[in-house]
Parts: structure tokens; sequence; C-alpha cells
């Protein structure tokens, strides 16, 4: 069975700290990893997608990386409008097209 | 990426009765999937709906309790029936579309937040 786990579940930054956000994950194989972004009242928001280990992607002040066992996402000075859930799922390569969420790490970012 | 819009965006209902949520896209696709969202955890998928074949089921979740219709490549509807407070939930509809990478993301609607009095 494909899990997921994401630490911390809260993180509070003052604006400009970096951080990094942490996913840990279980598949039998991995056909990608996908970040999402997730305000209240809202549906997640599409970030990135790794697909195997080593690879990284950036976007503006966000960059996911991606190893055999777990995916980090590295916020750089981040801003009060970062703030927000940001969710790790796993897609397995054995077909299944749906999504293996973990819980979410809920940043809060003060100015 | 796929443009996706869900009907109603919220409602409160009374226990026992029914609600129909509808899910358009703005292009074809092939598979759509449902999730719920229970207060304050992560998503958990429902089923996943094809066109042209019944609706895959998660465990737990069963047809009577959520039928789902997909008449054609842009539409699907998840009914919530015979509903109690514990249905209370946001409920999500996704696609797969393509960013130009090595596969498909997955793409989610804006939700429909339900609460079940």
């Amino acid at each position: 069975e494909d899990q997921v786990t994401q630490s911390p579940e809260a993180l509070r930054l003052q604006e400009g700290e970096s951080s990094s956000l942490n996913c840990s994950y279980t598949v039998s194989g991995l056909r990608g990893l996908f970040w999402y972004r997730q305000d209240p009242g809202k549906g997640p928001e599409f970030l990135f997608t790794l697909y195997s280990a080593g690879e990284e992607k950036e976007k503006e002040r966000l960059k996911a990386t991606l190893t055999k066992k777990e995916s980090f996402l590295h916020i750089t000075a981040p801003k009060p409008e970062d703030s927000a859930t940001y969710l790790c799922a796993v897609q397995p390569d054995t077909g299944r097209r749906a999504l293996t969420f973990g819980s979410g790490t809920r940043l809060q970012v003060q100015p | 990426s796929a443009v996706i819009s869900q009907k109603p965006s919220r409602d409160i209902c009374q226990r026992g009765t029914s609600l129909t949520i509808q899910c358009q896209v703005d292009s074809q696709v092939t598979m759509m999937f449902w999730y719920r969202q229970q207060p304050g955890q992560s998503l958990t998928l429902i089923a996943t709906a094809n066109q042209g074949s019944e609706a895959t089921y998660e465990s737990g979740f069963v047809i009577d309790k959520f039928p789902i219709s997909r008449p054609n490549l842009t539409f699907s509807t998840l009914t919530v029936s015979n509903m109690s407070p514990e249905d209370s939930s946001i409920y999500l509809c996704s696609v797969e579309g393509s960013t130009g990478g090595r596969y498909n993301e997955q793409f989610f609607g804006p939700g429909t937040r339900l609460t079940v009095l």
C-alpha cells in the first residue's frame, strides 16, 4: 500500500526565513511525485511533478527535489503570500492513475 | 492545463437527502477522479470515472452511497446519497492534463463544500 508522510504538520516562518518541507513516501514503484499548494476553501493548485531520483524543479521561490525515499520542497526567502497548505502525493507505476496524498504542511509566513 | 468548474460551490443540506455535484472540464479528458477532503484532513480518493465504463470505487466507498455518472469526455457528476453529518466535506473533481512533462499531471477543480445538518 502506498504511503505518504509529510513533516512538519505546521510551520511558521518570518518573511525571508528560508526552510524546507519534507515528504517521505513508500511505493512499490514510483511513476511520479506531485507537489500541490492549497489555499483555504480552494482546490489544490499544481506546482511540480518529479519522476526520478536526483531530479529538481524550480518555480519562483520554490524548489522541489527527489530522492528514492523522500522529496523536499525548499522555500527561499518566503513572502506572506506563500502562506498555504502544501500537499505531496505519489502515483505508482502499476497503472493506477489516482494519487495518494500526504496530510500536508500548513505554512504561515509572517511579515 | 485543464480548466475545471464545479457546481455547486457550496451547499448546506439536511440529513437523509441527496446532493448531486457537477464537474465540467474545458477539454476532453479520458480519466476523471473524485476525491473527498474532510475537515482538516488530506484528500482521499472516492472513485475513478472513465467515460463509457462503470466507475471504480476505492475501499470504503460504494456505488449506492456515491453514484457517479460520466456521460461524455467533459462532464461528470457525483451524488452523495442519504447524507449524514459525517458526509460533511469538500468534494473535489480531478482530471489528467498535460503541461508538456513526461506524463500527464492531475489538476483539480475548486471543490464543493458540503455541510450536512
